[in-house]
């Protein structure tokens, strides 16, 4: 089957640094997706990581071990408008380009 | 103006009405997906079309339909609306070109409520 799990909720301090981790069991795997999204708006794609490692873009990282079936989003410096869901994805398979999602994390940043 | 647009942005309709939801993009992307949301559910895939000849059935299919008229527009329509179609509708593309990371791009969402 597929699987994606993702803490529902975070809370975190300005100026903090916060790690969502994510794990997935998917049947194929090309790709891992992170979004941000704000409530009641369209996700935005952060980062992607397809070889093991971290992938490093500004204040946001985001870690893979294909081995493991684990991802990181690692957010340095928070800010409040930080405040959003992060959507961990996965790209099933070579060529299908279909994309899992997992239920999101609830970052909530506090002053 | 934005590169992917969807109409309407909000809808109220009644159990049993037939209703379209429209997605249209500039972006010249092949492949467009449509995805619901709910609370504690995440994203989940409807349909999803990789060019105007080629229509795929996701995880969640039942009770929708789709229409690819054209590389830049593909419609989900609901043939008989049900309360617990009640939810948020994104639309997504991307490219299939290589050496591209193939993130997705999103609508802004259409907030459909079933009464």
């Amino acid at each position: 089957g597929q699987n994606i799990d993702q803490p529902t909720e975070m809370t975190a301090t300005e100026g903090a640094i916060v790690q969502i981790n994510c794990t997935y069991q998917t049947s194929g795997f090309n790709g891992l997706f992170w979004y941000q999204q704000h409530a009641g708006e369209a996700p935005t794609f952060l980062s992607y990581n397809v070889l093991d490692g971290l992938e490093e873009k500004g204040r946001f990282s985001s870690f893979l071990s294909r081995s493991k079936g684990y991802s990181y989003l690692l957010l340095k410096e928070l800010q409040m408008k930080d405040s959003a869901s992060y959507l961990c994805a996965v790209r099933d398979g070579p060529g299908t380009y279909k994309y899992i999602f997992g239920t999101g994390t609830r970052l909530k940043v506090l002053a | 103006d934005a590169d992917v647009t969807q109409t309407p942005r909000n809808r109220i309709t009644k159990t049993g009405k037939r209703i379209m939801l429209e997605c249209s993009q500039t972006k010249g992307h092949d492949r467009m997906y449509w995805y619901r949301q709910d609370p504690g559910l995440g994203l989940r895939l409807i349909y999803y079309s990789f060019d105007v000849k080629d229509i795929n059935k996701g995880e969640i299919s039942d009770g929708y339909s789709v229409s690819r008229q054209a590389q830049a527009k593909f419609s989900l329509s609901l043939e008989s609306a049900i309360p617990n179609q009640t939810a948020l509708y994104f639309c997504a593309t991307n490219e299939t070109a290589t050496q591209r990371l193939h993130e997705q791009y999103f609508g802004p969402g259409t907030r459909l409520t079933v009464t």
